[in-house]
C-alpha cells in the first residue's frame, strides 16, 4: 500500500527554465495539496486540487506558477521561467476526502535554481 | 486565513525529560494534525486531532477546540525525537501550518 510519491525528489534548474513536479496520491485518495517550504521555513500551503478542478489556490504566486490534476495521472506542479527565489522543498499532500480529513505527505522534491 | 501559533520556537533537553508542545488557532479547526520532520526532511505524520485526547507510544496529544489550542506531550525523550514539530490547522476555509518548534535531544 504505496503512500504519496513524488518525483523527481531532486530537481536543478538554470534561471528561465521550467520545473515539473509529479506527485501520486494514496490508492483511494482524490484531494491533493501541495506546499512549499523554503529553507529554515515552515510550510505554505499553495493549492487544493480535486480530480480536475482547483478548489482553492489561494497561496500560489499569481504569475510563472500552475497546477493540475488530471482524470488520468499525477498531480502535476508547473513552475516556468524558475528564478534563484524558488529553490525550496515542495511537498504534496493526498486526503481520501476533503480539507478536513487526514492528510498524508509525500518525501518532497527539493528544487535548487542555479 | 487562519493564524495557527506554536510555542516554544526552540527547545534543548536531556536524553529522558519530558516536554510539551502548544499550538494555538485564531478560529475553529476542522482538521488539527501533528508532524515530525526529522533531520532528513521527511514529514512524519503523527496525530489527526481536531479534538480529544489521543496517545502513541511516549507521544500523546490533546486539542481542546473550544479554546482553540492543542498540546503534543512527549514523554522519555531520545534523541531520534529530536526534529522540528509542525502543527497543521484549518479546514474548508483554508489550512495553515505553525512555524514550528524546532527540538534538540541531548545525549
Amino acid at each position: 500500500n504505496a503512500g504519496v510519491m513524488q518525483n523527481p525528489r531532486h530537481l536543478v534548474r538554470r534561471r528561465g527554465q521550467e520545473a515539473r513536479l509529479r506527485c501520486s496520491p494514496m490508492k483511494g485518495h482524490s484531494h491533493v495539496y501541495w506546499y512549499r517550504q523554503l529553507p529554515e521555513e515552515g510550510l505554505k500551503f499553495m493549492v487544493y486540487l480535486q480530480k480536475e478542478n482547483i478548489i482553492d489556490e489561494s497561496g500560489m504566486p499569481k504569475e510563472r506558477f500552475s497546477a493540475e490534476f488530471p482524470k488520468e495521472g499525477p498531480s502535476i506542479l508547473r513552475i516556468q521561467q524558475v528564478v534563484r527565489g524558488d529553490s525550496a522543498a515542495y511537498f504534496c499532500a493526498s486526503s481520501y476526502r476533503g480539507s478536513e480529513n487526514e492528510q498524508f505527505f509525500g518525501p518532497g522534491t527539493r528544487l535548487t535554481v542555479l | 486565513g487562519i493564524q495557527v501559533e506554536q510555542s516554544p520556537p526552540d527547545l534543548i533537553l536531556q536524553e529522558g525529560a519530558n516536554s510539551t508542545l502548544r499550538c494555538n488557532f485564531s478560529d475553529s479547526v476542522n482538521n488539527l494534525q501533528w508532524f515530525h520532520q526529522n533531520p532528513w526532511g521527511q514529514l512524519i505524520n503523527l496525530f489527526y486531532i481536531p479534538s480529544g485526547t489521543k496517545q502513541n507510544g511516549r507521544l500523546s496529544a490533546t486539542t481542546v477546540a473550544t479554546e482553540r489550542y492543542s498540546l503534543l506531550y512527549i514523554s522519555s525523550s531520545q534523541t531520534t525525537d529530536s526534529g522540528v514539530y509542525f502543527c497543521l490547522g484549518g479546514g474548508a476555509d483554508g489550512l495553515t501550518f505553525g512555524k514550528g518548534t524546532h527540538l534538540i535531544i541531548q545525549p
